[in-house]
């Protein structure tokens, strides 16, 4: 059974970089059937798409967070992770992770989401 | 890049059916049979219901459907029970290589 578990500061200061991990077990995210992913939901707020990685392939990121966002993946410890940069109050949200499967695009798995809130 | 439309709230009582519209254009919905369906209660872990326009995971009740005309999504529920009282969000892939949600719809039951 595959499972996601996010992991990082749950505070972060205005103008700063914000940094997640995802550990993946029960599955590769070599695998070239899925692209591993982050999806947002500030307080109150609807769901948000934040962006995809494919390992060794192409990155796809929401085109309003693209000039402030990396997601890179590691196969050696088969984790992937968010960087999103010059953070503001407005990106306080709970932060999943997520597989999308390649053959039909929906998201099959995700994480338990953890929240980051962004305050001085 | 806006959100799919999707009404706040839609509202039924036990036993009826219900369909919650998701509106896009024809650069995501009306482009692709990419759209997949989440219900979420609050607290706890979004789930799909349906995926690839009207495709049921296994497990999910064939209570749940979906359909889609042009660039309009939908989903219904049928015999509506209480437990499918949480919100709704569709998702589509886009001809950007980009997924969009929609901005969900609280069902109370």
């Amino acid at each position: 059974q595959l499972q996601l578990q996010e992991s990082g500061p749950g505070l972060v200061k205005p103008s700063e970089t914000l940094s997640l991990t995802c550990s993946v077990s029960g599955g590769s995210i070599s695998s070239s059937s899925f692209y591993w992913g982050w999806i947002r939901q500030p307080p109150g707020k609807g769901l948000e798409w934040v962006g995809n990685m494919f390992y060794g392939g192409t990155n796809y990121y929401n085109p309003s967070l693209k000039s402030r966002i990396t997601i890179s993946g590691d196969t050696s410890t088969n984790q992937f992770s968010l960087q999103l940069g010059s953070v503001t109050a407005a990106d306080t949200a709970m932060y999943y992770c997520v597989r999308r499967r390649g053959d039909s695009s929906h998201v099959d798995y995700w994480g338990q989401g953890t929240l980051v809130t962004v305050s001085s | 890049q806006s959100a799919l439309t999707q009404p706040a709230s839609v509202s039924g009582s036990p036993g009826q059916s219900i369909t919650i519209s998701c509106t896009g254009t024809n650069s995501d919905i009306g482009n692709y049979n990419y759209v997949s369906w989440y219900q979420h209660h609050p607290g706890k872990v979004p789930k799909v219901v349906i995926f690839d326009v009207s495709k049921r995971p296994s497990g999910i009740s064939d209570r749940f459907s979906g359909s889609k005309s042009g660039n309009t999504a939908s989903l219904t529920i049928s015999g509506l029970q209480a437990e499918d009282e949480a919100d709704y969000y569709c998702n589509s892939y886009t001809t950007s290589n980009t997924w969009m949600f929609g901005g969900g719809t609280k069902l109370t039951v």
